[in-house]
């Protein structure tokens, strides 16, 4: 079946500090993306939905110039967590539409951001 | 606005038995709806999807019930296992022009199988 990898699945940075984090749908091409972010014991929340060779759409209340979108191929698309704070530590998940019609969203296993 | 949620955080049941987990949604224009289940540390993993033009859909060990009258979202684990312990989310979404939308998740419940 459909395989979303993300990559890395744990990571730990220094506040103040950039992070990248990689999102690659492996036997399909997608070309649109979305970013989740999930707290503890809480639900996933759409951050935004990232489009192949185009600006992601950001949701209300997320920072665009904090979390920055690239998406620069059919099978890949970047998260950056910019200037990273404490508060941004969260569970980051990613899901890629394969452009089969009708076919559900398969998700990577989540990246665990931790701001030191 | 409207929303996804569902009706109880957490349902223990026994091994062997039947769960069933339940889900309103409020947003009548959803007509394709998606369980998934999500172990501890990992992300979700798709389960069974029901479209709007059906009000019932089985898979191996589950079955989804949606009725459409009275917003509600059912799944159904027959014969729970060790392994189905997890948290599950319904999820909706507006298909708009054959091609997914971006889904809204309820708000989550975990299931606990007790030996």
């Amino acid at each position: 079946g459909a395989v979303v990898s993300q990559h890395p699945s744990r990571v730990i940075c220094k506040s103040g500090t950039s992070v990248k984090i990689e999102c690659r749908s492996l036997d399909f091409q997608a070309t649109t993306m979305f970013w989740y972010r999930q707290f503890p014991k809480q639900s996933l929340m759409l951050m935004a939905t990232s489009n192949e060779g185009s600006k992601a759409t950001y949701e209300q209340g997320v920072e665009k110039d904090k979390f920055l979108i690239n998406h620069a191929s059919l099978t890949l698309s970047t998260l950056t967590v910019t200037s990273a704070h404490p508060e941004d530590s969260s569970f980051y998940i990613c899901s890629a539409e394969n452009q089969g019609v009708g076919s559900p969203l398969h998700f990577g296993n989540g990246t665990r951001l931790t701001v030191t | 606005g409207e929303s996804v949620g569902l009706h109880l955080p957490t349902l223990s049941v026994q091994e062997g038995d039947n769960s069933i987990i339940n889900c309103a949604y409020s947003n009548s224009a959803s007509d394709y709806f998606i369980w998934y289940k999500q172990e501890s540390g990992k992300g979700p993993q798709f389960i069974i999807d029901i479209r709007s033009n059906m009000d019932k859909r089985q898979g191996q060990r589950v079955t989804v019930l949606l009725n459409k009258t009275v917003k509600h979202l059912s799944l159904q684990i027959a014969a729970t296992q060790p392994g189905d312990s997890a948290v599950y989310f319904c999820a909706e979404n507006m298909v708009k022009g054959g091609a997914n939308s971006k889904l809204t998740f309820g708000k989550g419940i975990t299931l606990s199988v007790r030996p």
